[in-house]
């Protein structure tokens, strides 16, 4: 099966940094993806780690240690806008089924003025 | 906007009763996935479609089935609904197999689905 763990919620101030983390447990891995989803809207992808490393895209980052089944999204100078549910999904499957995204029960981000 | 195309948006029905959701993907996109999405929960796998074939299948139960045309529309149907079918539903597309380089979906605005 695939398990994949991040917080329930996460808190914080505008202008401010947070970090979201996901551990994961699946029978395959081909990299780590990131969605953003506003209120029961349409999920919106972030960012994309398909080897270890930082990848960066403005305000956002994401990390992932494969060795540790580990990775994390990096959001900087917070603002109202991102308070959001964010999902970390893996890629785990080989061969024909390879579209096959496991998501993670998300992370609701809060933040404050 | 990403291009993918649900509908209906809201859909009200009553246990027992069969309904099917309906998804245009992205220009170009060959790659079909229905999400399932409870309150408060991630985002369930049900179905990939590829080119008109299915490839992969979640936790897709048997009272569900889709189904993917020659046009690359594609269609979920719920039947014998039951209270705890009540859900976001998601479609999504890309352009490979895999979407295959940035992992990436793109997802319609859901079917909001209540069954009283």
């Amino acid at each position: 099966g695939q398990s994949l763990e991040q917080p329930s919620e996460v808190t914080a101030v505008e202008g401010a940094i947070v970090q979201i983390n996901c551990t994961y447990q699946t029978s395959g891995f081909y990299g780590l993806s990131w969605y953003q989803q506003h209120d029961g809207g349409a999920p919106t992808f972030l960012s994309y780690n398909g080897l270890d490393g930082l990848e960066e895209t403005g305000r956002f980052s994401s990390f992932l240690s494969r060795s540790d089944s580990y990775g994390y999204l990096l959001l900087q100078e917070l603002q109202m806008k991102d308070s959001a549910s964010y999902f970390c999904a893996v890629r785990a499957d080989r061969g024909s089924t390879l579209g096959r995204l496991y998501f993670g029960r998300g992370t609701q981000l809060t933040v404050w003025p | 906007d990403s291009g993918v195309t649900q509908t209906p948006k809201h859909l009200i029905t009553a246990t027992g009763q069969r309904v099917t959701l309906r998804c245009s993907p992205r220009s170009g996109d060959l790659s079909v996935y229905w999400y399932q999405q409870s309150l408060d929960q991630g985002l369930q796998f049900l179905i990939q479609y590829y080119n008109g074939e299915e490839r992969a299948k979640g936790n897709i139960l048997e009272r569900f089935s889709a189904q993917q045309f020659p046009d690359l529309h594609s269609e979920l149907n719920l039947s014998s609904l039951e209270l705890g079918d009540s859900a976001l539903y998601f479609c999504a597309s890309s352009v490979a197999l895999a979407g295959l380089g940035t992992g990436e979906l793109f997802f319609g605005e859901g079917s909001r689905l209540t069954v009283l």
